[in-house]
This record gives structure tokens, sequence and C-alpha cells, in this order.
């Protein structure tokens, strides 16, 4: 699976937005970009995913480079539950396997 | 929405002991879930991948006989960690991953903290 590089960490303020980038320089053609973001001691939970096109849904909006080789989650904006680990995850076809990488950790300050 | 959900939420053992870890989806059929285990300040790294009625399919360096999955059903995939030692502690997180839910998305459960003492 193509890999993805993302920053360690990240900060915000309280209702600003945030823009997390991730690059994937050696995306394929069938590789969807899917985002989860892990709250302390918990479960990861799925963000946002899409394949060419730009996409919103109630928590955030994924921006794809027209060269599909980067790509940014923006959430509008940040409150403190926002803080999390958030994951760039390239996944090959329609199910395959999620391959966690080490994250952009964000922290929300009030 | 899907929910999953694991059982027991912590569980601390004397080590040699065998314990199961119940991964339950709660309003879906599964056809496929996934285990992950993950140390402290680590990325989850998958185990293990079950479809229900088959064997599951482990990831390189993983000890199928060590850390046994069964799939029985649509909605319940165990883990059992046999003899388990300290060094097996971690933070164990299933997933699942349905047909009739969300295309391409999987549900994780809350985790299993598992302490060997």
């Amino acid at each position: 699976d193509a890999k993805t590089t993302q920053p360690n960490s990240m900060e915000s303020n309280e209702e600003e937005p945030v823009h997390l980038p991730c690059n994937h320089s050696t995306i394929s053609g069938t590789d969807y970009i899917h985002w989860y973001r892990q709250l302390p001691s918990q479960g990861p939970e799925y963000v946002i995913h899409g394949l060419t096109s730009n996409v919103n849904n109630r928590m955030a909006s994924l921006a794809i480079a027209e060269d599909r080789k980067s790509s940014t989650l923006i959430l509008h904006r940040a409150t403190l539950r926002d803080a999390a680990v958030y994951y760039c995850i390239l996944i090959r076809g329609s199910q395959g396997n999620l391959i966690f990488g080490k994250g952009t950790k964000l922290s929300v300050k009030p | 929405g899907a929910v999953v959900s694991q059982h027991p939420s912590r569980v601390i053992c004397k080590s040699g002991t065998s314990v199961k870890i119940e991964c339950r989806s709660l309003d879906f059929q599964a056809t496929t879930m996934f285990w992950y285990r993950q140390f402290p300040k680590q990325s989850l790294m998958l185990m293990a991948t079950s479809n229900e009625g088959s064997k599951a399919t482990y990831e390189q360096g993983v000890e199928k006989d060590k850390f046994l999955i069964n799939h029985a059903s649509l909605t319940l995939s165990t883990l059992t960690v046999t003899s388990a030692h300290p060094e097996d502690s971690s933070f164990y997180i299933c997933s699942a991953l349905g047909l009739a839910v969300a295309y391409n998305e999987q549900f994780f459960g809350p985790g299993t903290r598992l302490t060997v003492l």
C-alpha cells in the first residue's frame, strides 16, 4: 500500500478552522484516501474519505489535490472534543485493510 | 449509526492465564472483523482479519496459536490471548466491516486494555 506522510503534531485554537495536511506522492489510481481519528483511550472513528473530488460531511471536509498526491482534512471550527490523533490512510480498491501510520496529534487550545 | 462493542473494557490477569475478548456488532451484520493492538504512544497495528465462518488471516509476526480468533457469527468475533505474559499487555481494538452499512467505513470498538501481571 502507498505510504502517507503527516506532521507529527499541530495546534489549533478553539472555534478556528484547522487544516491537517497529508502527502501521498505514490498514490495509485485505485487508492481511496481515508481519514480516521482516535480520541484518547478510545477506538478510532471514521471521519471522511474520497477518491478524486472534494468531499464534505457533517464532521469535516476533504480537499484533494488535482494530482491526488496530497490532501487536506479541514475541520471548520475546532472544538476541544476534536483533540485527537488524525490518521490519513490510503486503501486500495473497495474494502482493503487499514494500515495506520503515526498520524497527526491535534491539540486544541481554549 | 453502526455500533461495535467490546467486552471487557479492562482486564487484569496473571501471567500464564488465558484471556478472551469479545467484539460484537450491535446493529449490523459484520462480514469482516479486524483485530488491532496498540502499545502506549504507538499507532494501531493490524493483527488479523477474520471473515465469518472461515479461518482468520494473521499478519506477519503475529502468532496464530497464541492469539486465537473465532468469528462464528455475523455479529461476534472473539480474540483469546493464550498463556498471556507481561509483554502481551496492550490495548486491543476490534473493528467491523459490513456490506449493509456505509461503503468503505470500518466501525471500531472502544478497545480492551489488557494488563498481564
